[in-house]
């Protein structure tokens, strides 16, 4: 049980073009979901915290204009690059915690690796 | 702020010798902290947490609040351990943080 998807799971798009990730709880529903990026060989970085019928709360430094993030449903959390640069390149990985168990169970999603041209 | 360090990238070790993976944190309030482990093309995944107080493959981590520790240890590595592994804090927000991780080998 517990499975997080990922969907794409690799993306290439031009410059000035919008992506979108989604992020799935397969088994559970999750309140709240997160959103990490991570540089190659470098932890993740906590970008934003999703939680379900209400706004995103950003990390300092995170433009919530740029990473749009939308958490419709108990499972499903979705994390929009607009505009995107080549520096939006990254690794985006997405995380859901489990209502029934409460605050400290994270189950993590395969990643995103995006690269903009 | 709170913050996790993890001061060795790399660590190898020969197969059937005891492994320490350190990991240091700085938190004002009551923390939780996780190991959480990433074998090679697999996602990240929860390894154990202070809280439990449990062993999962043979690796325990004790929360040291004096020394704001919270070392992974292993008495015998194998060499399925090799991945990399990272500590996490969590504040009492739910927020987590991460360490920078600690890739392990265990050699043959």
């Amino acid at each position: 049980g517990a499975v997080v998807s990922q969907h794409p799971s690799w993306v290439i798009c031009k410059s000035g073009t919008s992506v979108k990730i989604e992020c799935r709880s397969l088994d559970f529903q999750a309140t709240t979901m997160f959103w990490y990026r991570q540089f190659p060989k470098q932890s993740l970085m906590l970008m934003a915290t999703s939680n379900e019928g209400s706004k995103a709360t950003y990390e300092q430094g995170v433009e919530k204009d740029k990473f749009l993030i939308n958490h419709a449903s108990l499972t499903l959390s979705t994390l929009t690059v607009t505009s995107a640069h080549p520096e939006d390149s990254s690794f985006y990985i997405c995380s859901a915690r489990d209502k029934r168990t409460g605050r400290d169970t994270q189950y993590f999603g395969p990643g995103t690796r995006l690269l903009v041209l | 702020a709170q913050r996790v360090t993890q001061p060795e990238k790399l660590l190898s070790v020969f197969k059937g010798a005891p492994v320490e993976l350190k990991c240091n944190y700085s938190y004002s309030g009551s923390p939780e902290l996780f190991w959480y482990v990433q074998y090679s093309r697999q996602r990240l995944q929860l390894l154990l947490r202070h809280i439990s107080r449990e062993s999962i493959k043979g690796f325990t981590a004790d929360l040291n609040k004096g020394e704001t520790s919270f070392h992974l240890k292993k008495p015998f590595a194998q060499e399925e351990d090799s991945a990399m592994y990272y500590c996490a804090l969590n504040t009492n927000a739910g927020k987590s943080t991460f360490g920078d991780g600690t890739t392990l080998t265990v050699k043959p």
